[in-house]
């Protein structure tokens, strides 16, 4: 069954604290994509792979890092550099840059 | 700059009756535009794209979208609406500097019985 998994699918950190996002998939795409959404709004780009062992930041990059050693993963580490980090976050991958794009089911995190 | 606008925070449609969710776009080149449907907590689902070819494209769960490129619009539609149509819509258009999709702001779509 082919598709994009995020884990976990809720998670709460405490200030100060960093955390790591998981986002796999199994749909052979080379390229992948993390998005932030906070209530009522649209999405904001954080980061984007087209290659493996190759990123490049979004609009909002900052406090925030990743990884892309695996084709068919991607991590997002929420650092503590981020200071507004509550919100709900979207893991995407398409077969190509400027293909569509499926998305996982998100990971709503939560700073206590 | 390239751009993509929708210009209804929500949009009201009873059961049955035909819907029309609007998106604007600006872009240099040719446009790639997309159409995503987002139910509450969860990813967004691709619905249809277009880029090249005849102006109406059809998509999943009998949307269809209506390129128009003197009006810079790709509307998104449906003849009969359902109770589960309701969600939030999003547009996108490619943008050809970096190949990325810049994203409306949304739409949130209700369908009242």
């Amino acid at each position: 069954d082919g598709g994009i998994t995020q884990s976990p699918k809720y998670l709460f950190r405490k200030e100060g604290q960093n955390v790591t996002l998981s986002c796999e998939q199994n749909l052979n795409h080379d390229a992948m994509y993390w998005y932030r959404q906070d209530p009522g709004q649209g999405l904001r780009l954080i980061y984007y792979s087209q290659i493996v062992n190759d990123f490049q930041k979004g609009d909002i990059a900052e406090g925030y890092s990743v990884s892309r050693e695996k084709k068919e993963s991607f991590p997002l580490t929420v650092t503590s550099a981020q200071k507004n980090p509550t919100a709900f976050y979207l893991c995407a991958s398409s077969i190509l840059s400027g293909n569509e794009q499926f998305f996982g089911p998100g990971t709503r995190l939560t700073v206590l | 700059a390239q751009s993509v606008a929708q210009p209804e925070d929500q949009v009201n449609v009873a059961e049955g009756n035909p819907l029309t969710v609007k998106c604007t776009y600006s872009v240099s080149g040719n446009p790639y535009l997309f159409w995503y449907v987002q139910y509450p907590n969860r990813g967004l689902q691709f619905l249809l794209k277009y880029i090249t070819g005849d102006n109406l494209v059809k998509g999943s769960y009998g949307f269809e979208a209506e390129f128009n490129k003197s009006q810079t619009s790709f509307h998104l539609k449906k003849p009969s609406a359902l109770v589960s149509d309701s969600a939030l819509y999003f547009c996108a258009v490619r943008d050809d500097s970096n190949y990325q999709l810049i994203w409306g702001a949304g739409t949130k779509l209700i369908i009242k019985p």
